[in-house]
């Protein structure tokens, strides 16, 4: 069992241009997360997902899109990247939205924007 | 509104010697308390958590936390430190009426010194 796989590991990327950052779970979890890891701020939600079908915005949402087509993949969007979108990207998922289940990372997507 | 605090950024520690990593939070409601550790270029690993019942929760390659309603602490312990526990943890908060995702705190850096 895999878990959570993310692609690419890592990427630099010109500003303006477009990106998708890539990730599938095989544990059948219904919810989805984005975070991005900066130095000294922790994680910051950027979008989450309850269910397929069905996406919502977090914390850090701005320049930032999401879909939920099916249960197993959740991609990320830059629409046109910024030198500030510079970051570590996590993607996790729980059993649920709500209640007491632990969360499972991805190993993670560095990106850098020049 | 949810947040958590781990009021030291570094904790130095030698091997063989208890360890403690702080953790505070805030929620409206009562929490779901986690704790995940990050080795260098790894994703998040879950480590333990808190739902009800006893104070004292253990979890994964020995650690431990003891939640405290009244001070709202969840502090991360392990009674001997290891070399191979240095890593980057981080405190997570989920409200248990009212929250649907996990907050984070900023991390705190454990190096366990030969």
């Amino acid at each position: 069992i895999a878990g959570i796989t993310q692609a690419p590991t890592s990427q630099i990327l010109a500003a303006g241009r477009r990106m998708t950052l890539r990730c599938t779970q095989d544990m059948r979890h219904n919810a989805m997360y984005w975070y991005r890891q900066d130095l000294g701020l922790g994680l910051r939600l950027i979008h989450y997902s309850n269910t397929a079908g069905t996406t919502g915005k977090g914390e850090v949402p701005d320049g930032y899109s999401v879909s939920r087509a099916n249960t197993d993949d959740f991609p990320l969007t830059l629409a046109s990247a910024v030198p500030s979108q510079t970051s570590v990207y996590f993607c996790a998922s729980s059993e649920g939205l709500v209640g007491s289940a632990e969360q499972f990372f991805g190993p993670g997507t560095r990106l850098t924007v020049l | 509104a949810q947040s958590v605090a781990q009021p030291e950024d570094q904790v130095n520690v030698a091997e063989g010697n208890p360890l403690t990593v702080k953790c505070t939070y805030s929620v409206s409601g009562n929490p779901y308390l986690f704790w995940y550790v990050q080795y260098p270029n790894r994703g998040l690993q879950f480590l333990l958590k808190y739902i009800t019942g006893d104070n004292l929760v253990k979890g994964s390659y020995g650690f431990e936390a003891e939640f405290n309603k009244s001070q709202t602490s969840f502090h991360l312990k392990k009674p001997s430190a290891l070399v191979s526990d240095s890593a980057l943890y981080f405190c997570a908060v989920r409200d248990r009426n009212y929250g649907q995702n996990f907050v984070f705190g900023p991390g705190t850096r454990l190096s366990v010194l030969p």
